[in-house]
């Protein structure tokens, strides 16, 4: 079965400090791609990140970074010196599959606070 | 700036009246998706098609929805009778399937109120 777990239902923070939010998968499959989307109070879905199961690599994107482990089935993301502007829900997600029809798996989401 | 489009952006309606979604997706794009988020379930996957094809609507309840797509440029999700239960936040996703990596584009979705 294909899930995806967000432990952390809601962190709160205040500004200027990093926080990580946890990701964990599962899947039989050996191709699949997973995802961190951003919800801002306004509601829209916002893509922040893509990796496939091949690419191990960390990836840095300013304040944010993301750690892909296999060996672990997860993808955590890590925001910098963290700010209000922040404050979101924030959903990681799974699409699985060599065909890749690109449905996507979400984990229930993690409410984030950033206070100033 | 291409983007996903829904329409309405919000729908108050009362149990029994049927809803119409509609969604426009980027253009060129041949993959749309439905995805409905509620407290209690989260962000789950209603349907999705391809090409114009339906290919998985398993999520979907079928007695009281349904979904379209008349053409390229609109998908509908269509509830009848509408329930309270129904009350959620609908998104539209569009992406183009070209055999290998297919990003979603999400619209800014519908808040459906179902009294």
């Amino acid at each position: 079965a294909q899930k995806v777990t967000q432990a952390q239902t809601e962190i709160s923070v205040v500004e200027k400090e990093d926080v990580t939010l946890d990701c964990v998968y599962e899947t039989r499959d050996t191709t699949y791609y997973l995802f961190w989307y951003k919800q801002p109070p306004s509601g829209e879905l916002v893509f922040l990140i893509r990796r496939n199961s091949f690419d191990e690599q960390n990836e840095i994107s300013g304040r944010y970074s993301w750690n892909f482990q296999k060996s672990t089935s997860s993808f955590n993301f890590t925001i910098t010196a963290s700010q209000v502007v922040d404050s979101a829900v924030y959903f990681c997600a799974l699409s699985y599959g060599s065909s890749n029809t690109g449905k996507l798996i979400f984990g229930q989401g993690t409410t984030l606070q950033v206070k100033p | 700036d291409a983007r996903v489009t829904q329409t309405p952006r919000h729908k108050v309606t009362e149990m029994g009246q049927e809803v119409t979604m509609r969604c426009q997706p980027i253009l060129g794009h041949n993959t749309v998706f439905w995805y409905r988020q509620t407290m209690m379930q989260g962000l789950e996957l209603l349907a999705y098609f391809r090409n114009r094809a339906p290919l998985d609507d398993s999520g979907m309840p079928k007695d009281r929805f349904s979904a379209e797509m008349p053409d390229a440029t609109l998908a509908t999700l269509k509830i009848q009778p509408s329930e309270p239960r129904d009350s959620a936040v609908y998104f539209c996703a569009s992406g183009r399937d070209s055999g290998g990596y297919n990003e979603q584009f999400f619209g800014p979705g519908t808040r459906l109120t179902v009294l």
